[in-house]
C-alpha cells in the first residue's frame, strides 16, 4: 500500500478555506485516496474519497492532481468545530489491504 | 445507523493480566481492524481480519493476539498486559469499496 505524507500541523482563520495537502507519490492506479478526521477523544470519521476526479460533498472538496501523486482536502468555510486531526490514506479498490493511517495534520481553526 | 461498538470506554488493568478488548459491528462487514493511538504517533495498525477466522499482522502485532470467531465480532487480546500497552485502542470495520467506520475507542491503562 502506498504511504502518505502530511504536514504535522496547520492553522486556519474561522470562515476561511482550509486547504490540507497530502503527498502520495507512490500511489498506484487501483488505489483510492480517502480522508478522515478525528476530533479529540473520538474515533476517526470519514470525510470524502476519490480515485482520479475531483470530488465534493456536503463536508469538503477533494482535489487530486492529474498525476495522482498528491491531493488537497478543502474545507470551504472552516469553523471552530473543524479543529481536528485530518488523515489522508490510500487504499486498494479491491482485495485485502492493511488500511494504514499516518500521523495526520492537526488543524487548528482560530477565532 | 451503522455502528461499531467497543465494549469499554475506559479500562484499568494490572501488569501481567490477560486483557480482552471486544469490538462488535452491525454492518455485516468482512474487514475489521485494531489500532492503537499514542500521542505523536498517529494510528498504528495492530491486526486486521478480512474474514471469519482469518487474520493478518499489522505493523505492531508484538504482545497482542486477535480472535474472529464470528463475522460481527473482533477481539484484541493482550496475553500479559504491560505498562507500555497503556494506550487508546480503536476498532474499525469496512466492506470492500466503502469507508471505514470506527468505534469510540477504549482507553486502556495498565498499572
Amino acid at each position: 500500500d502506498a504511504k502518505t505524507t502530511q504536514p504535522p500541523s496547520m492553522d486556519c482563520a474561522e470562515g476561511r478555506a482550509a486547504n490540507l495537502p497530502c503527498n502520495h507519490s507512490t500511489i498506484s492506479g487501483n488505489e483510492y485516496v480517502y480522508w478522515y478526521r478525528q476530533i479529540h477523544s473520538q474515533g476517526p470519521q470519514y470525510i470524502i474519497h476519490g480515485l482520479k476526479n475531483n470530488e465534493t460533498n456536503e463536508m469538503a472538496s477533494l482535489i487530486i492532481t492529474e498525476d495522482r501523486k498528491s491531493s488537497t482536502l478543502i474545507l470551504p468555510h472552516a469553523t471552530l468545530r473543524d479543529t481536528a486531526v485530518y488523515y489522508c490514506i490510500v487504499r486498494l479498490t479491491s482485495g485485502t489491504y492493511k488500511y494504514i493511517f499516518g500521523t495526520g495534520t492537526r488543524l487548528k481553526v482560530l477565532a | 445507523d451503522v455502528k461499531v461498538t467497543q465494549s469499554s470506554r475506559y479500562l484499568v488493568k494490572r501488569t501481567g493480566e490477560k486483557v480482552f478488548l471486544e469490538c462488535v459491528q452491525d454492518m455485516d462487514h468482512e474487514n475489521m481492524f485494531w489500532y492503537r493511538q499514542d500521542p505523536g504517533l498517529g494510528l498504528r495498525l495492530i491486526y486486521f481480519s478480512y474474514d471469519v477466522k482469518m487474520k493478518e499482522k499489522g505493523d505492531i502485532p508484538e504482545g497482542y493476539s486477535v480472535s474472529r470467531e464470528k463475522k460481527e465480532r473482533f477481539s484484541l487480546i493482550l496475553e500479559s498486559a504491560s505498562t507500555n500497552q497503556t494506550s487508546m485502542y480503536l476498532c474499525a470495520s469496512l466492506r470492500e469499496n466503502t469507508e471505514a467506520f470506527f468505534g469510540q475507542g477504549t482507553r486502556l491503562t495498565v498499572v
